[in-house]
């Protein structure tokens, strides 16, 4: 049982490259995140997904892009790469209660570490 | 505005008890959660709370007061591997997750 699954795990960017992190699950989750985490600041919300086909803005979501043509799928894309890029990713998946509610139990990938120089 | 606090770092002793607090203010409330994590790793989920009172968990307890917008949670025993950042997050009206920073905790022998 893989879990949640991201691809890369590393990788180094110049400024104004692009670029897609891909998440994968597969527990048969309804919702997934990307989030990003900076030293001193927490987790902070990308985009987010409730479901196959839809996607939604989070705190921090310019510069980025999302699409989850998938349910166990969530693709994160960088469109212009900017130093202020430079962070720790991570994905994560969550299942609804049986009243259809996000449950909050996130189950977390390994994490995607960026540098952009 | 959403805002959830706790202490940046703590240190405590191999065997003792340490007590790591959470204060919040968020839109709305579906539960606040608590999640490990190691150095270079991933979160992983610890507890919930939804309902006033202590959730024991072997060595891990959380309590939660709803009026007072407050969370503890309690780690027992403490050995070298609970050396980790501590992350309260709450559940808001909209069922998104609100994180705090997290908190660093220190295990000296």
């Amino acid at each position: 049982n893989a879990g949640v699954t991201q691809t890369p795990k590393f990788r180094v960017l110049k400024t104004g490259q692009s670029m897609t992190l891909l998440c994968a699950q597969d527990m048969n989750h309804e919702y997934m995140y990307w989030y990003r985490q900076d030293p001193g600041m927490g987790l902070r919300l990308i985009h987010y997904s409730v479901g196959e086909g839809t996607t939604a803005k989070g705190e921090v979501p310019d510069g980025y892009n999302v699409s989850r043509l998938k349910k166990q799928n969530f693709l994160l894309g960088l469109e212009s790469a900017a130093p202020s890029q430079t962070s720790v990713y991570f994905c994560a998946s969550s299942y609804s209660s049986s009243g259809g509610k996000n449950t909050g139990e996130l189950f977390f990938g390994e994490g995607s570490r960026l540098t952009v120089l | 505005g959403q805002n959830i606090d706790q202490p940046t770092e703590m240190t405590a002793t191999e065997g003792a008890i340490v007590q790591i607090n959470c204060t919040y203010q968020t839109s709305g409330f579906n539960g606040l959660f608590w999640y490990q994590q190691h150095a270079g790793e991933a979160p992983t989920f610890l507890s919930y709370n939804v309902l006033d009172g202590l959730e024991e968990k072997g060595r891990f307890s959380s309590f939660l007061s709803r009026s007072k917008g407050y969370s503890y949670l309690l780690l027992k025993e403490l050995q070298m591997k609970d050396s980790a950042s501590y992350l309260c997050a709450v559940m808001d009206s909209n069922y998104q997750l609100i994180w705090g920073a997290g908190t660093k905790l220190i295990i000296k022998p």
